[in-house]
């Protein structure tokens, strides 16, 4: 079956621009997950939602990170005004639901955001 | 704030050898921990999970335990092979969903 896609693989922009990245979880995952992996760090969570709600987003670095999900389906993580800093390969994860004790996390490929 | 490190950071060995990947955690109220392998441009496979009332997981040449109460958790890959060389990840789930990651160790199975 399908896995975690996302678009797009690589994304090259210019600091200043806004970006949007997308994520299509595995057909009837519920929850959805973005997290960012610096170089030299290790992954750092973003957002969480269950279904179309964020009820965690304490992990978004500022206030030019967004993201929103549609029809408990595909979300976009959109960064605004991008910074150098912001360079980095942005994950995203679907799971079939929380609170069970064997759910596991599945993820994409990524897309690697260069800001130049 | 939970703190999650993995030792070593990078590790070189000869095909065949056994080895032993570390991953320890500061807040022992943990739900379960993920072993996970990345590979150059992908993204992360999940290798074994361990509910925390678990002591320990095996899934063909790979074992994983979890010692709680000292925060401390090994992988053991028997009969290295060049194809387990990746970076492994050790997540710590706390709570019903959030996933804090080590900063991994990068294998490399010489052949």
């Amino acid at each position: 079956g399908a896995g975690v896609s996302q678009s797009p693989s690589n994304k090259v922009t210019e600091k200043g621009k806004d970006v949007e990245l997308r994520c299509d979880p595995i057909s009837g995952h519920t929850a959805l997950y973005w997290y960012r992996q610096s170089l030299g760090q290790g992954l750092e969570f973003l957002i969480y939602f269950q279904g179309n709600s964020a009820p965690d987003k304490s992990g978004l670095p500022s206030d030019r990170f967004s993201a929103e999900r549609t029809g408990g389906s595909v979300s976009t993580l959109t960064i605004q005004r991008t910074q150098q800093e912001d360079s980095a390969v942005y994950l995203c994860a679907s799971s079939k639901q929380i609170g069970q004790a064997t759910d596991t996390q599945y993820f994409g490929p990524g897309t690697r955001l260069t800001v130049l | 704030k939970q703190e999650v490190t993995q030792i070593p950071a990078a590790l070189s060995v000869p095909e065949g050898e056994n080895l032993v990947l570390n991953c320890s955690f500061t807040d022992s109220a943990i739900y379960n921990l993920q072993w996970f392998r990345q590979d150059p441009g992908k993204g992360l496979t999940s290798l074994l999970l361990i509910q925390s009332s678990q002591r320990e997981q095996t899934s063909g040449r790979l074992n994983a335990s979890l010692d709680k109460s000292s925060g401390r958790s090994t992988l053991y890959i028997a009969a290295s092979q060049p194809g387990d060389s990746a970076t492994y990840l050790c997540a710590v789930i706390s709570g019903t969903y959030k996933y804090i990651f080590g900063t991994g160790t990068r294998l490399k199975v010489l052949a």
